[in-house]
């Protein structure tokens, strides 16, 4: 049961443009939103989050909107960066499984040069 | 501070032998999770630890799986009579803290192969 999806496995997108990686959920508990970004054979590391009282957070480049009636996040990264390649992913908790992150299966970010 | 620590970062194992994977959290973090990364799936929660306590298993399989997090030492995955199937790549987290506005952090995993 795949609480938190994104449904597109990959995206390529030119150096200085804006990056746009996409996520859904199905639960309406969720409290807390997260997107962490991954490089090939290491963790995932703590990018930007959202609380749901919340529509928008921004910190630097990084942006995240949250549309709860659409139950659906977004992370935009303006402008990407070759270094930005890597994969992302959507995670949510709650506040009554708050020990529980429900992670997405990632987006593979390429920005080319 | 450290990060996360885990060890091994890879590990090879036979069918049916013992796999025993290590996390040594982030100093001052009680909190430990173990997540598990397969081939094209993304990170699958499976336990939930807190010293000598474990606090959620839901997802963690029912057999030959087991986990502990001792008051002195590091937290221990353990899976017994490795499949085929168990190849993947594990990865524990560790919090300050439980709830909301937590962020936790990963250790870079151990891929475990079993031939």
């Amino acid at each position: 049961d795949q609480q938190v999806k994104q449904n597109s496995p990959s995206l390529s997108v030119q150096e200085g443009r804006i990056s746009i990686l996409n996520c859904d959920y199905t639960n309406s508990m969720f409290d807390y939103f997260l997107w962490y970004k991954k490089y090939p054979a290491e963790g995932p590391t703590f990018l930007i989050s959202i609380s749901s009282i919340k529509d928008k957070n921004e910190d630097g480049r990084f942006t995240v909107f949250l549309n709860k009636s659409a139950k659906h996040l977004s992370l935009h990264i303006v402008p990407s960066q070759p270094g930005d390649s890597a994969v992302y992913f959507c995670a949510a908790i709650t506040k009554n499984t708050g020990n529980q992150f429900y992670f997405g299966t990632g987006t593979s970010l390429t920005v080319i040069p | 501070n450290a990060g996360v620590m885990q060890n091994p970062r890879h590990l090879v194992r036979r069918r049916g032998q013992e796999a025993r994977l290590r996390c040594s959290p982030m100093k001052g973090h009680s909190h430990v999770y173990w997540y598990r990364q397969l081939p094209e799936e993304g990170l699958k929660f499976m336990v939930y630890l807190q010293k000598e306590n474990i606090i959620d298993e839901s997802g963690m399989p029912k057999e030959r799986f087991s986990a502990e997090f001792p008051k002195e030492g590091p937290s221990i995955l353990r899976i017994q009579q490795v499949v085929r199937g168990d190849s993947a790549a594990y990865f524990c987290a560790s919090s300050l803290r439980t709830g909301l506005d937590t962020e936790a952090f990963f250790g870079q995993g151990t891929r475990l192969t079993v031939v």
